[in-house]
């Protein structure tokens, strides 16, 4: 069925330290693919985004490109801040109207 | 501010019990659609609303159930609790059937004791 696979955490770094966490998803039709954030006592929000093969999604210094070919969406940031740590989720959304999400995988970084 | 509202924040209650989860999505969106977070499992769906139609299932046992109403406000019913359900439940909502951004509510943390 349709899945999401995250690297597991928790990942700690230390400030303008490059971040990477890996996602990979099931190759069940041309999927939606995104990237959300959850912030201590919220609820998600979205990062990025990409709808088809190629696409690169970026917001606030992250970024991430759908890669059809090894099926990933990677999630990758040059210099993370203090006020990254949280926990990132990795989705993907089909024609079969399920949004699915990874685990999560949650981020700590060190000043 | 999701412009996602869900009641109650905070819930506690034994196990045999049922609850209510509530959720009013933001103004102008159609879909409804709910998860459970925990510790150990992430975040699994449960179930998609749209317009007040059942378009998708997920992982939701047959103790949960959930509606739509015409107001396009969402309820999750939770019954025959057990200490395993304890979880932050979110509702989150879009404004179509298959579209890309979902908009959360901060969650209801339910407990059971």
């Amino acid at each position: 069925g349709d899945s999401v696979t995250q690297m597991e955490g928790p990942v700690t770094l230390s400030e303008e330290a490059f971040l990477t966490i890996n996602c990979t998803y099931t190759a069940t039709g041309y999927p939606s693919l995104f990237w959300y954030v959850q912030y201590p006592g919220e609820g998600l929000q979205l990062l990025l985004k990409a709808t088809k093969a190629d696409d690169k999604g970026s917001n606030k210094g992250f970024e991430a490109t759908y890669r059809k070919e090894t099926t990933s969406f990677h999630l990758e940031k040059g210099s993370v801040q203090v006020s990254d740590s949280a926990v990132y989720f990795c989705a993907r959304l089909s024609g079969t109207y399920k949004y699915i999400f990874g685990t999560g995988t949650r981020l700590k970084v060190l000043a | 501010d999701s412009g996602v509202t869900q009641t109650p924040k905070h819930l506690i209650t034994a196990t045999g019990q049922r609850v209510t989860l509530r959720c009013s999505p933001r103004s102008g969106d159609l879909s409804v659609y709910w998860y459970q977070q925990s510790l150990d499992q992430g975040l699994q769906f449960l179930i998609h609303y749209y317009n007040g139609e059942e378009r998708a299932k997920g992982n939701i046992l047959e103790r949960f159930s959930a509606q739509q109403f015409p107001d396009l406000h969402s309820e999750l019913n939770l019954s025959s609790l057990e200490l395993g359900d304890s979880a932050l439940y979110f509702c989150a909502s879009s404004v179509g059937v298959n579209t890309g951004e979902l908009f959360f509510g901060e969650g209801s943390r339910l407990t059971v004791l």
